[in-house]
């Protein structure tokens, strides 16, 4: 059973160019949840969705960020016009409905330069 | 604001002895526990949950909950150099928010 999946695992973008994340569930989940890591910082939730619904983005900053998860593919983190500070781990989780085990992705790592 | 408190540590502990990582939280009406295990440059890994009180074994793992204190703790049996990494302790108030985690607890495991 393959675990959550991300990619690109490593993305270079110059200031003001787009970045998009992909995360692709494990097998049975359809709940998906995207965090991000900065260094030495601890990981900040930032979107939950569902299939075509998006249940809290309470920790997405209202401009250049969006998330999606479509009824088919992957769900996708969208981050428009990046700068320097946008750089740092995000990381996909993923859960069955009805259950709470949140089960990680391995992370896309995004530098801004 | 829901927080998650965890000592940053490091915590040094020789290897075949326990390891103690605790970790509080504010918000009362919290119901599900979590302690995710994350090595340096990956990404978290689920080793524990726990949802009422009292202690939950798994292998050389405990989980002890007493919501009263509103605390949490992870105790780690014959500590292994392996079980170093950062310990983060989760906090789930009911199944519709988000997960609330704390900064984390780096542990090191002297040889």
């Amino acid at each position: 059973n393959a675990g959550v999946m991300q990619n690109p695992r490593h993305l270079v973008r110059r200031r003001g160019q787009e970045a998009r994340l992909r995360c692709s569930p494990m097998k049975g989940h359809s709940h998906v949840y995207w965090y991000r890591q900065l260094p030495e910082e601890g990981l900040k939730f930032m979107v939950y969705l569902q299939k075509e619904n998006i249940i809290d983005e309470s920790g997405m900053p209202k401009e250049r960020f969006s998330a999606e998860f479509p009824k088919e593919g992957p769900s996708i983190l969208r981050i428009q016009q990046v700068v320097r500070g946008d750089s740092a781990a995000y990381f996909c989780a993923s859960s069955r409905p009805g259950f709470y085990e949140q089960y990680f992705g391995p992370g896309t790592r995004l530098t801004v330069t | 604001q829901k927080e998650v408190e965890q000592n940053s540590g490091p915590l040094s502990v020789p290897e075949g002895a326990i390891a103690s990582l605790n970790c509080t939280y504010s918000d009362r009406g919290s119901q599900s526990f979590f302690w995710y295990r994350q090595y340096s440059g990956k990404s978290p890994e689920l080793i524990m949950s726990i949802y009422s009180n009292g202690d939950k074994e798994d292998g050389r793992f405990t989980a002890q909950l007493n919501k009263a204190s509103q605390y949490v703790s992870l105790l780690i049996r014959d500590s292994q150099p392996s079980d170093s990494a950062t310990y983060l302790c989760a906090v789930l108030n009911s199944g519709n928010t988000p997960l609330v985690f704390g900064k984390g607890t780096r542990l090191s495991v002297i040889a």
